[in-house]
């Protein structure tokens, strides 16, 4: 069965690094988004993309944050200049040929910054 | 009020008990609802589509009521491999990049399950 893939599982870095998350979402999708869960609270939409180009972000979604699909395949999140706050559970998320079908979560990237 | 919002829970039955989930959201232009299901630090894991009409999968029945916005799910004859937290999820289209969006999906706070034996 066709699953989302995310690499790293686990990420640690300083505050003020930059962090790439990656994502490998389902290979016929053509919608793909990015969540997050800081721990013991609900999860959080981030951003969604679509035929190349952000489609919708949330407040959280600043100008540190950016998102890129470099190729047929991969998806990744970059956080240009971490905060402590920016712990969190990160899940990519893809769906299929329409906006409002399902959408399939990634193992997620645990992101921990120290 | 918050966009979606479930029973706060927890919920501890013993195997076999039938369980109901409750939910409402605030949106009325939300199009597509989802129960997931999500064990501890995991990720979200579809359980069902919730239509108008009702739907059963197994032992799990979802319904949805548009005009009061409320979505429920009931489980029955539950298992210990029950045991979890229920998302109520909602997918709105809204927008604000300049173009069209594709669909957001809003999570309740989740409800946690625990089936004992």
């Amino acid at each position: 069965e066709p699953e989302v893939t995310q690499t790293p599982s686990h990420q640690v870095t300083q505050m003020g690094q930059e962090v790439i998350l990656r994502c490998v979402p389902i290979s016929n999708h053509l919608y793909f988004y990015w969540y997050r869960q800081i721990l013991g609270q609900k999860v959080e939409f981030l951003v969604s993309f679509y035929n190349n180009e952000i489609s919708e972000k949330s407040e959280i979604f600043d100008d540190q944050f950016s998102v890129e699909r470099p190729d047929g395949s991969n998806f990744t999140l970059k956080i240009r200049s971490t905060k402590l706050e920016d712990s969190a559970m990160y899940f990519c998320a893809s769906s299929g040929r329409e906006w409002n079908n399902e959408q399939f979560f990634g193992p997620g990237t645990r992101l921990t910054v120290l | 009020r918050k966009e979606v919002e479930q029973d706060p829970g927890p919920f501890n039955v013993p195997e076999g008990a039938t369980v109901a989930f409750n939910c409402t959201y605030s949106n009325s232009a939300s199009q597509s609802f989802f129960w997931y299901r999500q064990d501890c630090r995991k990720e979200p894991k579809l359980l069902m589509s919730v239509y108008s009409s009702g739907n059963e999968d197994g032992r799990f029945t979802a319904q949805l009521n548009r005009a009061s916005q409320y979505i429920s799910l009931l489980i029955r004859d539950s298992k210990l491999s029950d045991s979890a937290t229920y998302l109520c999820v909602v997918n709105t289209r809204g927008g604000n990049a300049g173009g069209t969006s594709y669909g957001k999906l809003t999570f309740g706070q989740g409800t946690i399950l625990t089936v004992h034996p």
